[in-house]
């Protein structure tokens, strides 16, 4: 049973550019959050998407977008990027189906802004 | 807001030694309470969770008690081996929407 699956697993970028991250959710998962982890610090919830919907938001400015598609796979889009964005990015999926809380993370993509 | 307050790293002991991580947290009505491990270059793993008060989680040795009187969560384990050396981040979920919200996390090193 193939887990979450995140790509790239690292990526560079220059301060200004634009970049897509992309996550595949657990099987039978269908909500999908994405964090923003630091160096050396907790992760940061960004937003969640269920039924192709952003559901909540955290305190990420507009730059910060995302997109769920229809097979539960959702996209992460950070435009016009700044040194302050390079972090690990995780993906967590869950189901709504339960009252599990059963999160499984993704190995996430490092983002490296130059 | 809802917050979290772990005890800052890194925690250094020895193979066998009792281990104690403090977690405290800040939240409207009744959350959810998590320990999730990260080790080096992946990503977080869930490691034991409790949902309501006086819950005890527990997984692989390791044990939390949802504490309500406290709003604590502390992670123990009686005997900590060379491969738990990790870092390990303490969480809550309020009710609703399953947004998680993290601590700033705590190393731990364990030498032979």
């Amino acid at each position: 049973d193939a887990g979450v699956t995140q790509s790239p697993t690292h990526l560079i970028k220059t301060r200004g550019q634009q970049v897509t991250l992309r996550c595949s959710p657990k099987s039978g998962h269908d909500t999908v959050s994405w964090y923003q982890q630091a160096l050396g610090q907790g992760p940061q919830f960004i937003f969640q998407y269920y039924e192709e919907e952003e559901r909540q938001r955290g305190n990420f400015p507009d730059r910060f977008s995302g997109h769920q598609f229809p097979n539960y796979s959702s996209e992460l889009n950070v435009n016009a990027l700044l040194l302050g964005d390079s972090a690990l990015y995780l993906c967590a999926s869950s189901t709504s189906t339960t009252n599990n809380y059963g999160y499984t993370f993704g190995s996430g993509t490092r983002l490296t802004v130059v | 807001g809802d917050s979290v307050t772990q005890m800052e790293g890194p925690v250094t002991l020895s193979e066998e030694a009792f281990l104690t991580i403090n977690c405290t947290y800040t939240a409207t009505g009744y959350p959810s309470l998590f320990w999730y491990v990260q080790y080096p270059g992946e990503g977080l793993q869930l490691l034991l969770k409790a949902t309501k008060a006086d819950d005890k989680g527990s997984n692989k040795g390791f044990e939390a008690t949802y504490r309500k009187e406290t709003t604590s969560f502390h992670l123990e384990k009686g005997s900590v081996q060379v491969s738990d050396s990790a870092v390990y981040f303490c969480a809550l979920s309020s009710t609703g929407f399953q947004k998680l919200v993290f601590g700033t996390g705590t190393r731990l090193l364990v030498s032979p």
